[in-house]
C-alpha cells in the first residue's frame, strides 16, 4: 500500500520556525494536505493543495510542494502551535486518503 | 456554521457490531460526500471508506469490504457507520468528515468531534 513518510518529531522554540517534511513517491503528482492534531481532538486542516491556507489559519502557517520536497512551514512559532502534524494525499486511484504517521512538533 | 456530531462512546465485546452516527448541519447534506476515519492510540488515521450523500454510493477501503457499511437518512442529513465481527485491533476513534471540494484530490474540510469504541471482553 502507499505510504507518506514524516519524521517522528520536530523541536523549536518560540519564535522560530518549523519546518516539517513528507515523502511519498506519488507526490510529484498529487497535492498534499496538511492536518493539526491536538491531544482528544479531531484534526484540523490548515493547509490544502499544497500551499493553502483556509480561513481562520493564522498566515504563519505555509506549504510547498516543489516535486521533490514537501513541506509545512510555521513562521514564528507559538505555544499554542504544539500538536501533531500529518500530511495527507490520496491512493494511486484517487479512492481514498492516505495519512502520513505524523509529526509531533514540541515548543520548547 | 458546518457541524458535524458523532454519537457517544461505545464499549463492545469481540465479534460485536457498532453503528456509530454523524449528524451534520449547516450545509447542503446531499452535495457532498461523507468519508470515514479511523485512529488507534498513537497512530496516524486510517481511512475505512466514504459514502456520497446524494445517491448513497459507498466506497469502502479493501481492508474493510465486508466488514463495514454506510448509509444515510437524508430527512435526518445523518450518516451511520456500522462495523461488524469487532476485534481488540478495531479499539480506535472513529471519525467522519466532510470531504472539501476545491480539488478532485479528497481531503476533509470538517471532522466530526470522534467517536471512541473500545473493543474489549
Amino acid at each position: 500500500s502507499y505510504e507518506l513518510t514524516q519524521p517522528p518529531s520536530v523541536s523549536v522554540s518560540p519564535g522560530q520556525t518549523a519546518r516539517i517534511t513528507c515523502s511519498g513517491d506519488e507526490l510529484p503528482k498529487e497535492y498534499v494536505f496538511w492536518y493539526q492534531q491536538k491531544p482528544g481532538q479531531a484534526p484540523v486542516l490548515v493547509i490544502y493543495k499544497d500551499n493553502e491556507r483556509p480561513s481562520g489559519i493564522p498566515e504563519r502557517f505555509s506549504g510547498s510542494n516543489s516535486g521533490t520536497e514537501v513541506v509545512l512551514t510555521i513562521a514564528g512559532v507559538q505555544a499554542e502551535d504544539e500538536a501533531d502534524y500529518y500530511c495527507q494525499s490520496t491512493d494511486r486511484n484517487g479512492d481514498f486518503v492516505v495519512f502520513g504517521g505524523g509529526t509531533r512538533l514540541t515548543v520548547l | 456554521q458546518v457541524q458535524l456530531v458523532q454519537s457517544g462512546s461505545e464499549v463492545r465485546t469481540p465479534g460485536a457490531s457498532v453503528k456509530v452516527t454523524c449528524k451534520t448541519s449547516g450545509f447542503r447534506f446531499t452535495s457532498y460526500a461523507i468519508h470515514w476515519v479511523r485512529q488507534a492510540p498513537g497512530q496516524r488515521p486510517e481511512t475505512l471508506g466514504w459514502i456520497n450523500v446524494g445517491n448513497g454510493y459507498a466506497k469502502y477501503s479493501q481492508k474493510f469490504q465486508g466488514r463495514v457499511t454506510f448509509t444515510r437518512d437524508t430527512s435526518a442529513s445523518t450518516v451511520y457507520m456500522e462495523l461488524n465481527s469487532l476485534q481488540s485491533g478495531d479499539t480506535a476513534v472513529y471519525f467522519c468528515a466532510r470531504r472539501g471540494v476545491s480539488t478532485i484530490t479528497p481531503y476533509f474540510d470538517y471532522w466530526g468531534q470522534g467517536t471512541l469504541v473500545t473493543v474489549s471482553s
